[in-house]
């Protein structure tokens, strides 16, 4: 059992160039998240979504898009990366959103140069 | 002021002590979380608790909700407990996608 799956582990990206973030979970989990991870701060959650089909913004959206693929995939679009974006992103699921565990992926390093 | 306060920021202790890891918060809540990031990075859920207290192996989480506060408590310390250990609490009706976190507590057990 895999649990969440994120890919890449590491990746280094200059200013301006784009790259999609996969994550796939294989627990039948409803809810899915972004979160990034800074120093000095706590986890940050970019986008979610409840359910398949709906995606919603969390607290810091700007200069991502999601798509949430099917009920196991969701994916994280960075369009045109910028230096304020290097961070560790990870994806995490749930059962439901009201009261249920979350389980995250092992992260992705990314260096935007 | 951060909605959710932990403390100590570090700690470090030897082998085989009783730690104590402190979470404060300001808001009403249903669920308090506590996580552990492994010195690799992945994270753990441990505990999730809104009332009382769980217990898991050496690991023990209580939550008082009228003092907006939760302890993680960690018996006969390991090398291996060495994570940063995380808070995070969802407010009253709200869903997981509201989580709050803590900026963590990192804790060093030496052997």
């Amino acid at each position: 059992n895999a649990g969440v799956t994120q890919t890449p582990k590491f990746q280094v990206l200059k200013t301006g160039q784009s790259m999609t973030l996969q994550c796939a979970q294989d627990m039948n989990h409803n809810s899915m998240y972004w979160y990034r991870q800074d120093p000095g701060m706590g986890l940050r959650l970019i986008y979610y979504s409840a359910s398949e089909g709906t995606t919603d913004k969390g607290e810091v959206p700007n200069g991502y898009n999601v798509s949430r693929l099917n009920k196991r995939e969701f994916s994280l679009r960075l369009e045109s990366a910028a230096p304020s974006q290097t961070s560790v992103y990870f994806c995490a699921s749930s059962s439901g959103p009201y009261f249920s565990p979350l389980h995250f992926g092992n992260g992705t390093r990314l260096t935007v140069t | 002021k951060n909605e959710v306060e932990q403390s100590p920021q570090n700690l470090t202790a030897q082998e085989g002590e009783f730690i104590t890891i402190n979470c404060s918060y300001s808001v009403g809540i249903s669920a308090l979380h506590w996580l552990q990031q492994h010195p690799g990075g992945g994270i753990v859920s441990l505990f999730m608790l809104s009332s009382g207290k769980k217990k898991h192996g050496r690991l023990i989480a209580t939550i008082n909700i009228q003092e907006k506060h939760s302890s993680l408590h960690i018996t006969a310390s390991h090398p291996r407990d060495s994570a940063v250990y995380i808070c995070a609490v969802i407010g009253v009706d709200q869903g997981a996608q509201k989580l709050v976190f803590g900026q963590g507590t990192r804790l060093t057990i030496n052997p």
